[in-house]
């Protein structure tokens, strides 16, 4: 499958700081991406997508963005939580090529109340 | 919203036993559902696609024959892991895709602990 990784495995941030994750992928050919957040012994939960034609696209306290030049992804959280501390995963697809989502590295977020 | 659903959430077994997980899309279709599996502090690598009424779409390097696929109705796929080895202890989730949503993600179940002994 598509190589999608980020660059941080780790990050710790205050609580009512903003937060940014990164992902790069590798296949330019990807047209779809979503961030998820996992909770230890749980499925991922959908946060937030964006398409190949945006660049940016905000959502509840978060922030996606998309630079599809260098193939980056980040993650932006405002005013970050105890309840954000999870693992954040982007995923990449194609979505005329099977709907199949491939996951990248992960960054496991802590919030330090 | 919708709701995946998987069974068992834990599972032990021994050594050459074979193990089936159910995913259940429990308030939507899912012509097509996704298995997934991950190791702990490590990414979901995507395993297959589940196909209603054919055959399993597998990923390069999943064994078809370990790893065995039945998407027999809209709502419900398994995966069979036969003849489960400690190596593969691992945490299998399956997802599906909403057709209701407005965006194109899946739906996780919960996911199954499998520990083979």
């Amino acid at each position: 499958g598509e190589s999608v990784g980020l660059h941080l495995p780790t990050l710790s941030v205050q609580e009512g700081d903003n937060s940014i994750i990164n992902c790069a992928y590798s296949n330019s050919a990807s047209d779809y991406f979503i961030w998820y957040k996992q909770e230890s012994g749980k499925g991922p939960q959908f946060i937030i997508d964006i398409r190949s034609n945006m660049d940016k696209r905000q959502g509840q306290r978060v922030t996606v963005l998309l630079n599809k030049t260098v193939k980056h992804l980040s993650l932006q959280i405002a005013a970050t939580q105890p309840g954000d501390s999870a693992v954040y995963f982007c995923a990449e697809c194609r979505l005329l090529a099977g709907n199949q989502f491939y996951f990248g590295t992960g960054t496991s977020l802590t919030v330090i109340p | 919203g919708a709701v995946v659903s998987q069974h068992p959430s834990w599972v032990i077994c021994k050594s050459g036993t074979s193990v089936k997980i159910e995913c259940r899309s429990l308030d939507f279709q899912a012509t097509t559902m996704f298995w997934y599996r991950q190791f702990p502090k490590q990414s979901l690598m995507l395993m297959a696609t589940s196909n209603e009424g054919s055959k399993a779409t597998y990923e390069q390097g999943v064994e078809k024959d370990k790893f065995l696929i039945n998407h027999a109705s809209l709502t419900l796929s398994t995966l069979t892991v036969t003849s489960a080895h400690p190596e593969d202890s691992s945490f299998y989730i399956c997802s599906a895709v909403d057709p209701r949503q407005s965006n194109y993600g899946y739906t996780f179940g919960s996911g199954t602990r499998l520990t083979v002994v």
